[in-house]
């Protein structure tokens, strides 16, 4: 199975949006909405961000938001702050019961 | 509040057998998939596989890139799962994660991760 595709860097202005996307398949990302975000400072185990395509867990901040259209998921980060400056990983379960991350975006901000 | 350990050697010869045991605490493993996921410096992360317990044994999924080298077992009486690694080299040097992959099909608690490296 090939990783999601991720572009490999991302930047924005404080205060700005940028937004990242995840290409996948109709066998990953396009079939489930099960697509997810991980958001990973140096040095520290990933956190979660999205779930089930839009969802925020408690204590994620509402400028970070998801969506998805056909086999591409995008994560959107307004009013960029300078703690946002992380990489962040997309991931779906597939439907071989598998899961597969992307390669990761290195946001800058 | 969940919270996941990794535990095991942070050096390991060239064609060995990397062990790792993941203890939960603060819930159960008898539900939910429990995961290994690495992270070789400076790259992406990978997922290796999952248990989940399925009546009294663990059925795995694994990597389809990595299946041959690898098997993972879980202890729900001790509520830890393993890894097991085999036949390593060199690539398989990274910072190894646990994670609870849940039903609402997200990665919502992870250990600390633990480095290991392949080296003589």
């Amino acid at each position: 199975q090939s990783a999601l595709t991720q572009p490999p860097s991302a930047s924005g202005s404080p205060g700005q949006s940028v937004t990242i996307s995840c290409t996948g398949t109709s066998s990953d990302v396009g079939d489930y909405n099960s697509v997810s975000w991980y958001q990973q400072h140096p040095g520290k185990a990933p956190k979660l961000m999205i779930y089930e395509v839009t969802k925020r867990p408690s204590g994620v901040p509402d400028r970070f938001s998801g969506s998805k259209f056909g086999n591409t998921a995008s994560l959107t980060v307004s009013g960029l702050q300078a703690e946002d400056e992380a990489d962040y990983y997309c991931s779906s379960y597939t439907t071989s019961s598998t899961l597969l991350f992307g390669g990761g975006t290195k946001v800058t901000v | 509040q969940v919270q996941l350990q990794e535990s095991g050697p942070g050096l390991v010869k060239p064609s060995e057998t990397l062990s790792l045991t993941c203890t939960v605490s603060g819930g159960s493993t008898n539900t939910y998939y429990w995961n290994w996921i690495r992270q070789p410096p400076g790259k992406g992360l990978e997922w290796i596989g999952y248990i989940y317990d399925s009546g009294g044994s663990g059925t795995a999924n694994y990597n389809p890139s990595l299946w041959s080298r690898v098997t993972m077992s879980l202890d729900t009486s001790k509520n830890q799962f393993s890894l097991k690694l085999n036949s390593l080299t060199a690539a398989d040097t990274a910072v190894y994660y646990c994670a609870r992959y849940d039903l609402r099909r997200r990665f919502d608690y992870w250990g600390q991760g633990t480095l290991v490296t392949v080296s003589s």
